[in-house]
């Protein structure tokens, strides 16, 4: 069974540009949630999406943004980035509504500069 | 003071030494409890899953909650230089949809 795939796998942008980052979840699975990982702050939330909505939303700033499509693949976007943004940026599949098993992908590099 | 506190390390073993990695909280809610191994320039891998208090054994690796101590911790038997990785502690509960993560314990084992 194939695992989370993520989109690209290495993203370089400047300050002020948009970015969209794309996740494709563990088949048959419908639950996707985002996590910011970066040094200072650890891993964390975003937010989770289940059957296209949005179910949870973490204390990140209205820039990030996300979305789900009927076949659970999602995207998130971030516009008006800025230097903080530098981050891994990871998804996670679970098979149902707020799973508590996550499944990771490889993440998306984001470099801002 | 964060929900998850979890010792940064670095830790530094030799092969074949037991290793205890730990993680304290302060939510009572939490209900389900993970361990993850993060290898460098990779996307953290669920290595263990326990829900509520008790113990739970896989190979070498062995998870114990605490819920009255608010205390978790993870044991690995025979350890390898393949263990060499982050170890991140996550929690929540039942329609948190999210999990909340420790700040990760970086390990080395040594040949």
């Amino acid at each position: 069974k194939a695992g989370v795939t993520q989109t690209p796998r290495y993203l370089i942008k400047t300050r002020g540009q948009q970015v969209t980052l794309s996740c494709s979840p563990i088949s048959g699975h419908r639950s996707v949630s985002w996590y910011q990982q970066t040094p200072g702050q650890g891993l964390q939330f975003l937010f989770e999406y289940f059957s296209e909505t949005q179910r949870n939303k973490g204390n990140f700033p209205g820039r990030f943004s996300g979305r789900q499509f009927s076949n659970s693949r999602s995207e998130m976007n971030v516009s008006t980035l800025e230097l903080g943004d530098s981050a891994l940026y990871l998804c996670a599949s679970g098979h149902s509504e707020g799973a508590n098993e996550q499944f990771f992908g490889p993440g998306t590099r984001l470099t801002v500069l | 003071q964060k929900e998850v506190e979890q010792d940064p390390g670095p830790l530094s073993v030799p092969e074949g030494a037991i290793v205890s990695l730990n993680c304290t909280y302060s939510n009572s809610a939490f209900q389900y409890f993970m361990w993850y191994r993060q290898y460098s320039r990779k996307g953290p891998e669920l290595l263990m899953y326990t829900y509520s208090s008790g113990n739970k054994e896989d190979g070498r690796f062995t998870a114990q909650v605490d819920k009255s101590s608010k205390y978790i911790s993870l044991f690995i038997r025979d350890s390898q230089p393949s263990d060499s990785a982050t170890y991140l502690c996550a929690m929540t509960w039942q329609g948190a949809q999210k999990l909340v993560f420790g700040q990760g314990t970086r390990l080395t084992i040594n040949p």
